[in-house]
Parts: C-alpha cells; sequence; structure tokens
C-alpha cells in the first residue's frame, strides 16, 4: 500500500510569490492534517480536512489556505510569501478505528522563501 | 492555551541502558500521540494513548491524565533509536478545534 505522497520535495521561492503544496493520503484515508515545521518554532498545527471539509484550523494568517478534493487529495496554498514562511511543510492522513487514531506522515516539502 | 513540554532536550546514553522521555501538558486531551523522527525529516507514529500503558516491541508509553503526564520507555536501547521523540495532544476542551499540539521534542542519541 503507497504511503502518503508529498509533491513536490523542494520548492524555491521569492518573497511575495504564492506557493501550493499536494498531499495524496493512503488509499481509504478521509482525513488530512497539515503542519509547519520550523528549527525555532518545532511542529505546528496548520489545517485538518475530513471528507472535504476543514475541522480545524490552526493559528496561521489568512496567507495560508487550504482545500481537500473529493479523492482525499488535499493541497494547502501560501500566497504573498514572506522570509518566516521557510519551512518544513508536513501532511499526514490518519485512520480512525474506534477510540485509536493513527497518523501517517508524508516526507514533508521543504519550502525555501528567498 | 494549550502548552505541551517535554524533557529532557537532550539525551545521549550508552547502548542498552533504559531510556525516560517525559511530556507534560496543561489542558485535558481526549488523546496523546508519540512520534519518532528520524534526520532528514521523516515522522512515524509511535503510539496514540487515552488512557494507560501501551507496549510494541521495546517501546512503553504511558499516560496518568489525572496528573497530565505521559512517558515514553525505551528498553536495551540500541543506536538505531537516535531520533527526534514529539509529544502531540489533541485537547477536548476546545472540542478539539486545536488540532494537535506539539512539544519541542526530545533529541536522543544512543552511542554503541
Amino acid at each position: 500500500k503507497a504511503g502518503v505522497t508529498q509533491t513536490p520535495r523542494y520548492l524555491i521561492k521569492t518573497r511575495g510569490q504564492q506557493v501550493t503544496l499536494s498531499c495524496s493520503p493512503i488509499s481509504g484515508h478521509r482525513s488530512v492534517s497539515w503542519y509547519q515545521q520550523t528549527p525555532g518554532q518545532g511542529l505546528q498545527f496548520l489545517f485538518e480536512y475530513f471528507s472535504e471539509t476543514q475541522r480545524n484550523k490552526g493559528n496561521f494568517p489568512g496567507r495560508f489556505s487550504g482545500r481537500q478534493f473529493s479523492n482525499s487529495r488535499s493541497e494547502m496554498n501560501v500566497s504573498t510569501l514572506e522570509l518566516g514562511d521557510s519551512a518544513l511543510y508536513l501532511c499526514a492522513s490518519s485512520l480512525v478505528v474506534g477510540p485509536n487514531e493513527k497518523l501517517f506522515f508524508g516526507s514533508g516539502t521543504q519550502l525555501s522563501v528567498l | 492555551k494549550n502548552e505541551v513540554e517535554q524533557s529532557p532536550q537532550n539525551l545521549t546514553a550508552q547502548e542498552g541502558e533504559f531510556i525516560t522521555i517525559n511530556c507534560s501538558y496543561s489542558v485535558g486531551i481526549s488523546a496523546l500521540h508519540w512520534l519518532q523522527q528520524h534526520p532528514g525529516g521523516g515522522i512515524v507514529s509511535l503510539f496514540m494513548l487515552s488512557s494507560g500503558k501501551k507496549k510494541h516491541g521495546r517501546l512503553i508509553a504511558t499516560i496518568n491524565i489525572q496528573e497530565k503526564h505521559s512517558s515514553l520507555h525505551i528498553t536495551a536501547s540500541h543506536p538505531r533509536d537516535s531520533a527526534v521523540y514529539i509529544c502531540a495532544v489533541r485537547s477536548y476542551e476546545t472540542g478539539g478545534a486545536d488540532g494537535l499540539t506539539f512539544g519541542k521534542g526530545t533529541h536522543l542519541i544512543i552511542q554503541p
């Protein structure tokens, strides 16, 4: 079974540009969540989607947005990039069985903003 | 605001030692996750706990809901256990609206 696939793996952008990152969850997983990881702040929650609906949103500015499609694939978009947006962006799909939830992470997209 | 504190931040031990990593949090939670991140970024989910204790191979995770505390133990540690271990909690006090809140991680090095 294929794992969580994130594309692209690396991305270099300049300030003011926008970027779209893609995440394909494990087949059958309907929940996708996105996280930002930086050396200073560690891991921070961005959004969570379930069946095309945003369930939760982290404390990030409106420049960060996302969506989920009917096939559970998800995209996140960052507009008007700032230097501080340089980070590893991770997505995870999850499988909930009864009271248990298991997260499966992609390898991430390393975004550098110059 | 939900705070998640991990200790120690850094830990270096010899192969074979018993390792304990601690995680404390400040609000009521519905679930606590232990994650492992190796150099290069890949994150693996080790455990999800809502109560009690879980064991998988040489790894044991416990949680005390009343004390808002969890521990991850590694028995007979091995150099391949070297990684960053991250605790993450899902709060129920805000209906889970915060998603996961993460600790800063514990950087573990096991020397042969």
